[in-house]
């Protein structure tokens, strides 16, 4: 079955210190992947997508097939970055969307 | 993106009654959602919303306690009904193939959050 797991619940770093959100998934497809954030009292919204191989607010994820990851990285964490944070497997177009748990960054000054 | 619009935003609603959520998006979408998001929890597909026809659930949902409409390719409803404490939770309407838009990405309304007391 296909599932996302993100090990942490919380993750505490401080202020210009270095971020990776952990995320991991099973599908035997070809995944797509995204990362969703929902700062505080706002909507859930895409943060970035593996097929854009983009960098959106300083964060990168990279796809590993291998290991079948798709961890969120940023280099200097910001307090504004603080939110929770969600990995997401699509099964295709017009399919379901497999969400993680969440992982709450909170970013200390 | 779109602009998602969900009404209502928050509700307190009484055991055993029955509400019905609105999500508007102000362009076409090819696919509409809904998902629920319980307290401290992940978010689970509800169903997908199809234009003219039955909504086609996920397990565990069935459509005697969720019914959906989506009467066109901008509007959708859920109704929650026969409502009960455990359904205390935010509902979250989510769209997918905007004009556009290449993959398949979905956007999310900004969620109603339901109290059932």
């Amino acid at each position: 079955a296909q599932r996302v797991t993100q090990p942490e619940k919380l993750l505490s770093v401080f202020k210009g210190a270095p971020v990776e959100l952990k995320c991991n998934y099973s599908y035997s497809g070809s995944p797509e992947l995204f990362w969703y954030v929902q700062y505080s009292r706002q909507r859930l919204q895409l943060l970035l997508r593996h097929i854009s191989r983009e960098s959106i607010k300083g964060f990168t994820a990279d796809l590993n097939k291998g290991e079948t990851s798709f961890h969120l990285k940023k280099p200097f964490a910001q307090e504004e970055d603080s939110a929770m944070y969600y990995c997401a497997l699509s099964l295709g177009y017009g399919q379901n969307f497999v969400f993680g748990p969440g992982t709450r960054l909170s970013v200390l000054p | 993106s779109a602009v998602i619009s969900q009404k209502p935003s928050r509700d307190i609603c009484q055991r055993g009654t029955s509400l019905t959520i609105q999500c508007q998006v102000d362009s076409q979408v090819t696919m509409m959602f809904w998902y629920r998001q319980q307290p401290g929890q992940s978010l689970t597909l509800i169903a997908t919303a199809n234009q003219g026809s039955e909504a086609t659930y996920e397990s565990g949902f069935v459509i005697d306690k969720f019914p959906i409409s989506r009467p066109n390719l901008t509007f959708s409803t859920l109704t929650v009904s026969n409502m009960s404490p455990e359904d205390s939770s935010i509902y979250l309407c989510s769209v997918e193939g905007l004009l556009g838009d290449s993959g398949n990405t979905i956007y999310f309304g900004e969620g109603s959050w339901l109290t059932v007391v």
